[in-house]
């Protein structure tokens, strides 16, 4: 969804650099959310924000932060980024039923 | 907890012949399922959804899904496919009616040949 926007498209870092990255919209929903995507395992949540103020866990929440800078930017962030952390990211926005995904981005840890 | 299961890590068939492809869920209360797909090197773009009403819901590209509450399933149908429909393809439940938040299945690829 064109509507939704994810920088950068694809990152390479190595371990133990801080990373982040952005996600933007232009939807005007008020919750989003970011998901890993690893293979055979569908999506997972990782953190959600329904306002500016509001940012909650998601199931695998561990060794990630998020940041809600505006309505329309959420940003996640791995402080201390490892390989296991290598996925494809996605960030989501929502009504009040349906989800609109970025085009993701590609994480590789070294 | 609610659940979502896809059987099918793939599914082929051939171009121009009908496709399903599976979805079993397990919820609490009713449940609100999603139909997602993935194509290469994109993101996830939505299809279709059932809330509530007709148990066949038609969505994008001529994809529809039958949800029928005695099986607990929420199939993805298409009555003729195309080599184009190959992708990755996901069933999702909303976990809360809160929250929004979606439980994924592990997700089903689609193989059309011609």
């Amino acid at each position: 969804d064109a509507d939704v926007t994810q920088t950068p498209r694809n990152r390479i870092t190595k371990t133990g650099k801080r990373i982040m990255l952005e996600c933007s919209q232009t939807k005007g929903h008020d919750r989003m959310y970011w998901y890993r995507q690893d293979p055979g395992l569908g999506l997972r949540l990782i953190y959600y924000s329904f306002d500016v103020k509001d940012i909650n866990k998601g199931e695998i929440s561990d060794g990630y932060s998020v940041s809600r800078q505006a309505q329309a930017k959420f940003s996640l962030s791995l402080e201390s980024a490892i390989p296991n952390q290598t996925a494809l990211y996605f960030c989501a926005t929502s009504n009040s039923h349906t989800q609109y995904f970025g085009p993701g981005t590609r994480l590789t840890v070294l | 907890a609610q659940s979502v299961a896809q059987p099918e890590d793939q599914v082929n068939v051939a171009e121009g012949n009908p496709l399903t492809v599976k979805c079993t869920y397990s919820v609490s209360g009713n449940p609100y399922l999603f139909w997602y797909v993935q194509y290469p090197n994109r993101g996830l773009q939505f299809l279709l959804k059932y809330i509530t009403g007709d148990n066949l819901v038609k969505g994008s590209y001529g994809f529809e899904a039958e949800f029928n509450k005695s099986q607990t399933s929420f199939h993805l149908k298409k009555p003729s496919a195309l080599v184009s429909d190959s992708a990755l393809y996901f069933c999702a439940v909303r976990d809360d009616r809160n929250t929004g938040k979606l439980i994924f299945g592990q997700g089903t690829t689609l193989q059309v040949k011609p």
